[in-house]
């Protein structure tokens, strides 16, 4: 069974910096790629980012572009999302999600159960 | 990446039939067959329940249907029953190799 576990969120001040994890298990995880998804509190879902299973390649949302990176450990089954300049409206619950087709990242049949970070001074 | 237009809400009876529809561009949803659907109840995590525009993976009701017409995607309920009663977003794979989900539609089982 696949699970994605998330951690590190947290509260932090406008313009600050966090770096979320996600442990993967259940999978060969150095064959999938993975995404971050969002969501604000009350409000719906947002795309994050996707990173390809060797981490050479990255897309992001307008939004995060310039502020956020994400890459992987695959020794560790573990990807990232580092987050700078952090603004109020990047509060939310990340989730981690993956498809379970080697490489791909258009659905998303896994899902954590996400971390949440609140921005706010 | 302007988000895909959901209704906001939309609501049946038990055993009724409830489409939900979800509209892009000809970047997006009229771009490829990437559409796929979620469902989401309060506090849990999304759960996929079609992708490719038309295919349930293994474990979804097949009272969830799917399809597309152009810019347009729809999901459809037939036989609504409560425990149906959740959000349900759309997303769609687009020509910037990203991803856009809809703003999300509650529905309501009466």
């Amino acid at each position: 069974e696949v699970q994605l576990l998330e951690s590190g969120g947290g509260l932090v001040q406008p313009g600050g910096s966090l770096r979320l994890s996600c442990a993967a298990s259940g999978l060969t995880f150095s064959t999938y790629a993975m995404t971050w998804v969002r969501q604000a509190p009350g409000k719906g879902l947002e795309w994050v980012s996707a990173l390809s299973p060797s981490g050479d390649y990255t897309s992001y949302a307008d939004s995060v572009k310039g502020r956020f990176t994400t890459s992987r450990d695959n020794s560790k089954n573990t990807v990232y999302l580092q987050m700078n300049s952090l603004r109020v409206d990047d509060t939310a619950l990340y989730y981690c999600a993956n498809q379970d087709t080697s490489g791909k990242w258009l659905y998303f049949n896994h899902w954590g159960q996400g971390t949440q970070v609140t921005v706010s001074s | 990446q302007s988000a895909l237009t959901q209704p906001a809400s939309v609501s049946g009876s038990p055993g009724q039939s409830i489409t939900i529809s979800c509209t892009g561009t000809s970047s997006d949803v009229g771009a490829y067959n990437h559409v796929s659907w979620y469902q989401q109840n309060p506090g849990k995590a999304p759960q996929l329940m079609i992708y490719e525009v038309t295919n349930r993976p293994s474990g979804v009701s097949n009272r969830f249907s799917a399809s597309k017409s152009g810019n347009t995607a729809s999901l459809t309920i037939s036989g609504l029953q409560a425990e149906d009663e959740a959000d349900y977003y759309c997303s769609s794979y687009t020509t910037s190799s990203t991803l856009v989900f809809g703003g999300g539609t509650k529905l309501t089982v009466l």
